[in-house]
């Protein structure tokens, strides 16, 4: 099955610093990458996806770049403030497994003032 | 903001005392999931319908069991409560689509106490 693999589990980053999370998986059948973000106590939130036919996709301060032939995925957020401290996660899934996301372990981010 | 609805918000039950979940979506979506969250951890499926489909994981014990009375609710059970199932239990949809499925929408998820 597919296995993801999430860098770094901790991330400390000053007030518009950039902060970029790396993720690499398994199974070349893979073809959906999500990325979520998780307040404390709260549900988890995509933020961006992308999906195998794109190699980057942007939203305003945050970017995913996507690498199929290496297999890996990089979350980029520029300018970071406050408020983009959480735990992020990466997934990943195939067309054929029922939209089943496997998820990386997450990346504790603190942006500090 | 009230697409994946979840009751409770936080449950308490005694160990070995059966408790139900519930989750209600108003998406209309075909597929759900239940996930299991413990503290700085990933989210990790427990099962998933497929419109009437019930699809277990391999590794969710049998403790765990799902009802889909229709399109709108899905419930978790979980018979017989242990100390160690206590976490947050996440319910997501997402709809099947032609091209593929549309992106996994979570609710707020339940957070179970066992004492």
């Amino acid at each position: 099955g597919e296995n993801v693999e999430q860098h770094p589990s901790t991330l400390s980053v000053q007030e518009g610093d950039s902060a970029v999370i790396k993720c690499t998986y398994s199974d070349s059948a893979s073809n959906y990458f999500p990325w979520y973000k998780q307040e404390l106590g709260k549900r988890p939130q995509l933020i961006i996806d992308i999906r195998s036919n794109v190699g980057e996709k942007k939203d305003q301060r945050i970017a995913v770049t996507l690498n199929k032939t290496a297999k890996h995925f990089s979350l980029h957020i520029t300018e970071t403030q406050p408020e983009d401290s959480a735990v992020y996660f990466c997934a990943a899934s195939t067309s054929e497994s029922w939209g089943k996301l496997q998820f990386g372990a997450g990346t504790q981010v603190v942006v500090t003032p | 903001d009230a697409m994946v609805i979840q009751n409770p918000r936080y449950q308490v039950t005694q160990f070995g005392k059966p408790v139900t979940l519930s989750c209600s979506q108003t998406l209309n979506h075909n597929v759900m999931y239940w996930y299991q969250q413990k503290s700085s951890q990933a989210p990790k499926l427990l099962f998933h319908y497929y419109d009437k489909d019930f699809n277990n994981e391999a590794d969710t014990p049998d403790n765990f069991q799902s009802r889909r009375p229709n399109t709108s609710f899905c419930f978790l059970d979980i018979r017989s409560p242990g100390l160690g199932d206590a976490a947050m239990y996440l319910c997501a949809t997402t709809r099947e689509l032609a091209g593929g499925r549309e992106t996994q929408y979570f609710g707020p998820g339940t957070r179970l106490l066992v004492l």
